[in-house]
């Protein structure tokens, strides 16, 4: 069965700097990863959809990669600001999803 | 991007009720849509795939009698949690996808917060 890994759980950085959050799965004959942002109390909203043929998207400042046969994706978050500051969740047609990684950005 | 949007916002209920929670596709049908669940602090959890017009598939653990969908339209599924319990208190979250396989996105609706006393 699917299992999905976060890492980090937690990360609270400064303003401006360039952030990676790691997501692993375990079986990888997806059809895609998607990645989304959960603010407290609140639904999810997508930020970036990689089908498996694809190797990254961009959206912005943010930048997913996929490895497929590895069992990996990294989001890059450029110059990050306070406003990114939520939970970061990844999961794969599978359905499973990760734990998050808990994002703070202070000013 | 789609839309799916979830009504109520929030419910609380006595113990012993049954809830409904809407799920719908705004602008978009839905064959299939999904219900999760999400305790505090913890990722969300699958509880069953609904599809339209026929039955709902359940994920291990879940009870199909106590958590009952259903698919009436293509742009909206229900969940009602019968005969509610403390326990049963959690974040509901519907999502559905904007075609008819696992490749195509998936979009959240808002959520539920349901509160049983």
């Amino acid at each position: 069965k699917q299992e999905v890994t976060q890492i980090p759980a937690a990360l609270s950085v400064p303003e401006g700097e360039n952030l990676v959050l790691n997501c692993s799965f375990t079986d990888s004959a997806i059809y895609n990863l998607q990645w989304f942002r959960q603010d407290p109390g609140k639904g999810l909203t997508s930020l970036l959809l990689i089908q498996s043929s694809q190797r990254e998207q961009t959206s912005g400042r943010l930048n997913a990669s996929l490895d497929k046969s590895s069992g990996r994706s990294t989001l890059y978050i450029a110059a990050s600001q306070p406003g990114d500051s939520a939970t970061y969740l990844c999961t794969t047609d599978k359905l499973i999803f990760g734990t998050g990684t808990r994002l703070q950005v202070f000013p | 991007g789609a839309v799916v949007s979830q009504h109520p916002s929030w419910v609380i209920c006595k113990s012993g009720t049954s809830v409904k929670i809407e799920c719908r596709s705004l602008d978009f049908q839905a064959t299939t849509m999904f219900w999760y669940r999400q305790f505090p602090k913890q990722s969300l959890m699958l509880m069953a795939t609904s599809n339209e017009g026929s039955k709902a598939t359940y994920e291990q653990g879940v009870e199909k009698d106590k958590f009952l969908i259903n698919h009436a339209s293509l742009t909206l599924s229900t969940l009602t949690v019968t005969s509610a319990h403390p326990e049963d208190s959690s974040f509901y979250i519907c999502s559905a996808r904007d075609g008819g396989g696992p490749s195509y996105e998936q979009y959240f609706g808002p959520g539920t917060r349901l509160t049983v006393t």
